[in-house]
């Protein structure tokens, strides 16, 4: 147990879907990020929220829609995605930005 | 941006062997981290390590930040160590490396 839970564990969806991944952190921290992990590629970072502020978007499609109502939540909202966005979607949150990151247990997406 | 490069890619070990592996990275950073990533993808933190040398049972780690790598040092391992080890480094925000994929036989 890291202090970062993700919901769901798993998805499938289909194409013309919404849904939304749930990220939150139980450890007082201030900076919020979304990781992608594809098979076979490192992990990439795709959104970084430091105070509830978005400060870095990774060039990541409009068809990912983070959202961050506090400091304790962050949320992957999802539509219309492609076969291809299928991969673990891991969540992570720092004290700082820059400093010691804690990951949840990832959401593994399925798009069918 | 910064790379961030491991070795070796793959490695295969008999239980209580003892191994190294390697991570440089190309650009001075703030930070430096070593995970286990276990078969349900949870990264599981090992060390928080910018510079310096840190264990903790039978893992330990240094960061020689001038020069630019870090080691992991696994001894007497244990099936349970099987999975990927992945270094991650803080210049902006978090950039990993592609990850040691280390099997343990028994």
């Amino acid at each position: 147990e890291t202090g970062v839970t993700q919901t769901p564990r798993h998805l499938v969806m289909g194409m013309t879907n919404k849904k939304s991944l749930k990220c939150e952190q139980h450890l007082g921290h201030n900076a919020m990020y979304w990781y992608k992990q594809s098979a076979k590629k490192p992990l990439e970072l795709m959104f970084v929220y430091n105070f509830k502020e978005q400060t870095e978007n990774n060039s990541v499609p409009s068809r990912f829609s983070p959202e961050c109502p506090n400091s304790s939540h962050l949320f992957l909202h999802l539509h219309t995605l492609q076969p291809e966005d299928s991969a673990l979607y891991l969540c992570a949150s720092s004290q700082e930005r820059r400093t010691e990151a804690f990951f949840g247990q990832g959401t593994r997406l399925t798009v069918v | 941006g910064i790379q961030v490069e491991q070795s070796p890619p793959d490695l295969i070990l008999q239980e209580g062997a003892n191994s190294t592996l390697r991570c440089n990275f190309s650009d001075s950073v703030n930070n430096l981290q070593w995970f286990h990533q276990n078969p349900w993808g949870q990264l599981i933190n090992l060390f928080y390590i910018p510079s310096g040398t840190k264990q903790n049972g039978r893992l330990s780690a240094t960061t020689v930040a001038t020069e630019r790598y870090s080691l992991l040092y696994i001894s007497s391992s244990q099936t349970t160590d099987s999975g990927v080890y992945f270094c991650a480094v803080v210049r902006s925000d978090m950039r990993f490396g592609a990850g040691t994929r280390l099997t343990v036989k028994p």
